[in-house]
């Protein structure tokens, strides 16, 4: 299958600042990536749609401002944790699409610890 | 609410036997699913899916059963190994690919 790659894989923050993960695609476009969110023994909560070019589409109770997408690139699209708490501490995964309607393939996850 | 949810969260079976994992859904409407493994500190990774015009589909060493009239799904895995041991994630695939996960069963295998 395609390989999607997350960076950094683990993160330590500080509350109060903010954290970029980013999300790619490796060997192929994807114009469409979705960014999930998990806790512990928990299962993987859909944050936020995001297709190529556009504004991400975000689930409800999923705070924007908070929760900054970005996908410039048929490649890439980052997640920025603004002002991080220490509730914001979650596994961060992200996946990538050729479009909405083909498989997903999914990045190994981000562990973001904010102290 | 609508949700994928499973029965049991924990199943420990010996190697070598066969596991059985399942899954409810409540969205009647729903019409493709997608089973996933995850591994310890790892994103998920595609195992098998069905629509909802199959009941059945098989791929190596796993099987799934789709029963419409209950709106319960099953994995079903073949003399199950060490590496089988994971979480594994029953998941409905909504309008514009929105995966809708359901709660994971963590499966054990014992040598």
């Amino acid at each position: 299958g395609a390989v999607v790659s997350q960076h950094p894989s683990r993160v330590i923050c500080k509350s109060g600042t903010s954290v970029k993960i980013e999300c790619r695609s490796l060997d192929f476009q994807a114009t469409t990536m979705f960014w999930y969110r998990q806790f512990p023994k928990k299962s993987l909560m859909l944050m936020a749609t995001s297709n190529e070019g556009s504004k991400a589409t975000y689930e409800q109770g999923v705070e924007k401002d908070k929760f900054l997408i970005n996908h410039a690139s048929l490649t890439l699209s980052t997640l920025t944790v603004t002002s991080a708490h220490p509730e914001d501490s979650s596994f961060y995964i992200c996946s990538a699409a050729l479009t909405a309607y083909n498989e997903q393939f999914f990045g190994p996850g981000t562990r973001l610890t904010v102290l | 609410g609508e949700s994928v949810g499973l029965h049991l969260p924990t199943l420990s079976v010996q190697e070598g036997d066969n596991s059985i994992i399942n899954c409810a859904y409540s969205n009647s409407a729903s019409d493709y699913f997608i089973w996933y493994k995850q591994e310890s500190g790892k994103g998920p990774q595609f195992i098998i899916d069905i629509r909802s015009n199959m009941d059945k589909r098989q791929g190596q060493r796993v099987t799934v059963l789709l029963n419409k009239t209950v709106k319960h799904l099953s994995l079903q895995i073949a003399a199950t190994q060490p590496g089988d041991s994971a979480v594994y994630f029953c998941a409905e695939n909504r309008l514009g690919g929105k995966l809708i996960f359901g709660q994971g069963t963590e499966l054990s295998v014992k040598p």
